[in-house]
């Protein structure tokens, strides 16, 4: 079984200027998650989406974060414009059956993101 | 309401035993346990519901008070492969699915 897939692994950009990180879960979880892991921090929950509907995005900084996921699969999480504070790990995670009572969270390997 | 985990760190000798907590300040349904070795992603490692289960797979184990809304991870014979970071997720009564990482504790394991 395929697992979740996150790209780009790795992205450096200059402050004020637009990045997109995209994830495709493990095909048939209908949940997706995007956490943001700062440094030596646990991960934060940023957005979570069931099927192509928001369940959770009250920890999106809506003025500079936004998320997408078209078609119930596959999402992109975009940041413009970035801030130093941004730079971070973006994974994303997708959901099991049974929901978040029995399931457990598939993670991507992250894209680490650098803003100079 | 971002679940608290103490120690924030610890250093164990290849087989000794360590005990790990979390704590909510919130009702609690569920509680999760994953390790994140460097550069990796979180890996799960089990689920806790509400009735003050206890879980176990080879030596690693857990229990869930939830009149405390507390859960402690416990490992057994540390060996190596355990070093990472370990994190508890919670999810809070009446907040659907959405789960919250704690702060971590970092587990170093020595020969």
């Amino acid at each position: 079984e395929a697992g979740v897939a996150q790209s780009p692994r790795y992205k450096i950009i200059e402050k004020r200027q637009s990045v997109a990180f995209w994830c495709n879960p493990i095909s048939g979880h209908a949940t997706l998650y995007w956490y943001q892991q700062i440094l030596g921090q646990g991960p934060k929950l940023l957005i979570q989406f069931q099927n192509n509907g928001v369940v959770d995005d009250s920890q999106l900084p809506k003025d500079r974060f936004s998320a997408e996921r078209l078609k119930g699969v596959d999402s992109t999480l975009k940041i413009q414009p970035a801030k130093l504070e941004d730079s971070a790990v973006y994974l994303c995670a997708s959901l099991s059956q049974g929901g978040v009572y029995a399931g457990e969270l598939f993670f991507g390997e992250g894209s680490r993101l650098t803003v100079l | 309401q971002q679940p608290v985990q103490s120690p924030q760190a610890v250093i164990l000798r290849e087989g000794e035993d360590a005990v790990i907590n979390c704590s909510s300040s919130k009702a609690l349904y569920s509680v999760h346990w994953y390790r994140q070795k460097h550069g990796e992603a979180p890996v799960f490692l089990m689920i806790l519901l509400k009735g003050g289960e206890q879980k176990g797979h080879d030596k690693i184990s857990a229990s869930f008070n939830e009149k405390k809304q507390q859960s402690s991870l416990y490992l057994t014979a540390s060996q190596l492969s355990y070093s990472g970071t370990y994190f508890c997720g919670t999810v809070n009564t009446g907040t659907a699915s959405k789960l919250t990482f704690g702060t971590g504790t970092r587990l170093q394991v020595t020969l």
